[in-house]
């Protein structure tokens, strides 16, 4: 069974920074390209970032780009999310998303909360 | 970037409707869509790729169609469980877009 579990959320305070980690199971983490996909309270679904199996190729959101770097450990069948001078507007919750048939995001985790906060 | 705008934003059906949901593309995306449902508190649910195909497991009461920038889901005869938000996402490009978002309610 394909399994997605995300850690690393927290109460944050603006400029600070937090590390985000998702643990996948049930399948070659290896073979997948993977996304952090963010939810705002009682907002829509926004693509965060993206990172081939490989690593070699990494997408970021307008919103992001220069605070978040992705990045994985496919010997720890582990994805991570780095956020720096994090912003009020940055709290959501975070999902992380298996990439399959060119983009579309077949298994999903139950995704953590970050809040940033003074 | 691509931007995609769905409609309605929020609907009102019985048991039994049919539902459509339109999502357009700021540029064309050939067919790289897909779509999902999400109830409060969860996940996500992948329900269609590649525009119209099913996922597995989905009930066939979905469909999607078209191509280029106007892409539709189609419930067929909607349900009590169907009753959700529903969003669009593009993946023509190097980034992925997802559309704002269509809540589907009880009549």
């Amino acid at each position: 069974e394909v399994q997605l579990v995300e850690s690393g959320g927290g109460l944050v305070q603006p400029g600070e920074s937090l590390r985000l980690s998702c643990a996948a199971s049930g399948f070659t983490f290896s073979s997948f390209s993977m996304n952090w996909v963010r939810q705002a309270p009682e907002k829509g679904l926004e693509w965060v970032s993206y990172i081939s199996s490989s690593t070699s190729t990494k997408y970021y959101a307008g919103s992001v780009k220069g605070r978040f770097t992705i990045s994985r450990d496919n010997a720890e069948n582990s994805l991570y999310l780095q956020m720096n001078s994090l912003r009020d507007e940055d709290t959501a919750v975070y999902f992380c998303a298996r990439d399959v048939a060119g983009g579309s995001l077949d298994y999903w985790g139950r995704g953590t909360l970050v809040t940033v906060s003074s | 970037d691509i931007q995609m705008t769905q409609s309605p934003s929020t609907l009102s059906a019985s048991v039994g409707d049919r539902v459509t949901i339109t999502c357009r593309a700021s540029q064309t995306i050939s067919s790289w869509l897909a779509w999902y449902q999400q109830k409060p508190g969860k996940a996500p649910k992948l329900l269609i790729y590649k525009a119209s195909t099913l996922e597995s497991g989905v009930p066939s009461r979905f469909g999607g169609s078209g191509s280029g920038t106007e892409f539709t889901l189609t419930i067929s005869s909607l349900q009590p469980d169907d009753f959700a938000t529903y969003y669009c996402q593009q993946y023509n490009s190097y980034s992925r877009t997802f559309g704002q978002g269509t809540k589907v309610g009880i009549k």
